[in-house]
């Protein structure tokens, strides 16, 4: 059955802390993994990855992508109390179907 | 502008009622998805549908009920046989071979009294 699977479900840090968001997967035809960040209501695409190693870098948000291990990192760094959200792993496998996982709640405090 | 809107923001419903909330996108997409929201659970696919007059079901559809009459519009019916309805639905929208993911809506949180 595929799956994807986020970690921590949920996070609180103070701001200026740097934080690493997990996301693991076992699905077959995999195409490509995406982070969303989803504030108050709808989700606002951040990344897209689809090779091993190569690391998508926008302000302070990055993240990578390990095909061989199956999992990718969201990494902010010098965290603000406006990066305070849920944020979502997606893979796609064919298609446009995409596996979402649970999400991972960040609480930044000021 | 263009975008994809979700109307109502906020519904509630008796136990026993059908309730339709509405999905509409001028962003010419091919592509129209439901997804079910609830804690700790991520986003879980009702429906999609690729092509105006096609749908297919995803992995939660018991309960629910689509059509795509139009390339623009993808109501979603919650029926009295979905057992558990309380949640937050996002609709999206994609083009067929869009590599980028979804455009969603803002969401419709439905509330079963």
């Amino acid at each position: 059955e595929d799956k994807v699977v986020q970690s921590p479900l949920s996070l609180v840090v103070h701001e200026g802390d740097t934080v690493t968001l997990n996301c693991s997967y076992e699905v077959t035809n995999f195409r490509s993994l995406l982070w969303y960040k989803q504030e108050k209501k709808a989700p606002t695409f951040l990344f897209m990855l689809t090779s091993s190693g190569i690391e998508k870098k926008s302000g302070r948000l990055s993240s990578i992508l390990d095909k061989k291990e199956l999992f990718s990192i969201l990494n902010i760094t010098a965290t603000q109390t406006g990066d305070s959200a849920i944020y979502l792993c997606a893979v796609k496998i064919t298609g446009n179907q995409f596996y979402f996982g649970t999400g991972t709640s960040l609480t930044v405090i000021p | 502008d263009g975008g994809i809107t979700q109307s109502p923001k906020y519904l509630f419903r008796k136990e026993g009622q059908n309730v339709t909330l509405s999905c509409e996108q001028n962003l010419n997409h091919d592509a129209m998805y439901w997804y079910r929201q609830d804690p700790g659970q991520g986003l879980r696919l009702i429906y999609y549908s690729q092509i105006v007059n096609d749908f297919q079901k995803g992995d939660i559809a018991e309960g629910y009920s689509v059509s795509r009459e139009k390339k623009e519009s993808f109501p979603l019916t919650v029926t009295s046989a979905q057992k558990n309805p309380t949640a937050f639905y996002l609709c999206a929208s994609s083009r067929r071979a869009d590599v980028y993911g979804y455009t969603f809506g803002s969401g419709t949180r439905l509330t079963v009294v």
